[in-house]
């Protein structure tokens, strides 16, 4: 089955850019979208955007301006790099699978990598 | 952005009690509506899409029902396991909302 890994700094400082790599492993990537989400401690979940395999995206409006997201079919792979973060951009990062197929839905997910950002 | 508001906020419930989780869209949503399911310190796990299909290999006591605005999350007989953190998502338009989550504590 398919399973996604995260991987990447767990600290960046105030102002620079966050890049996180998402790994999939047990499918290939050339097919459904792949979406970054994060939650910071303790509050609730904020879809950042997602990648189709022929690499069109769509970001979240909040967030546009600072968010790429590209892949590498050749490394089964797809990344996020966020710039000019602040704390408020302190959270556990998810990769997902954004099922598109009927009802789009998340699943599965990564398990997750914390990024705190701090001087 | 569609605002989804989750009632309650925190619950408290005993084994083998049944509950039912509120979702309200700030519009229609037809049934384009998901659950999730986040245990401390993991990831988000599906049980719900579209307002009532069962993801594969979750337990028959969760089901989902509603359509439009309104939507509900009933587990008919709550197992330890259970305890956890809910949120429901919409995913009738872009970008994807979640609702602020419901914590189910065991009483």
């Amino acid at each position: 089955q398919v399973q996604l890994q995260e991987s990447g700094p767990g600290l960046v400082k105030p102002s620079e850019t966050l890049s996180l790599t998402c790994t999939v492993s047990g499918g290939s990537i050339n097919s459904y979208y792949w979406s970054w989400i994060r939650q910071p401690p303790g509050k609730g979940l904020e879809w950042i955007g997602y990648i189709y395999y022929s690499g069109s995206t769509n970001y979240n409006p909040s967030l546009k301006s600072r968010v790429i997201i590209s892949e590498d079919t050749s490394k089964n792979q797809f990344a996020l790099n966020l710039s000019s973060v602040t704390a408020a951009d302190t959270a556990v990062y998810y990769c997902a699978r954004h099922n598109s197929n009927g009802t789009p839905r998340f699943d599965p997910w990564g398990q997750g990598t914390l990024v705190t950002v701090s001087s | 952005d569609i605002q989804m508001t989750q009632s309650p906020s925190s619950l408290s419930a005993s084994v083998g009690d049944r509950v039912t989780i509120t979702c309200r869209a700030s519009q229609s949503i037809s049934s384009y509506l998901n659950w999730y399911q986040q245990r401390p310190g993991k990831a988000p796990k599906l049980l719900i899409y579209a307002a009532s299909s069962l993801q594969s290999g979750v337990p028959s006591r969760f089901s989902g029902s509603g359509s439009g605005t309104d939507f509900t999350l009933t587990i008919s007989s709550l197992q330890p396991e259970d305890f956890a953190s809910y949120y429901c998502q919409q995913s009738y338009s872009t970008p994807p909302t979640f609702g602020q989550g419901t914590t189910l504590e065991i009483k």
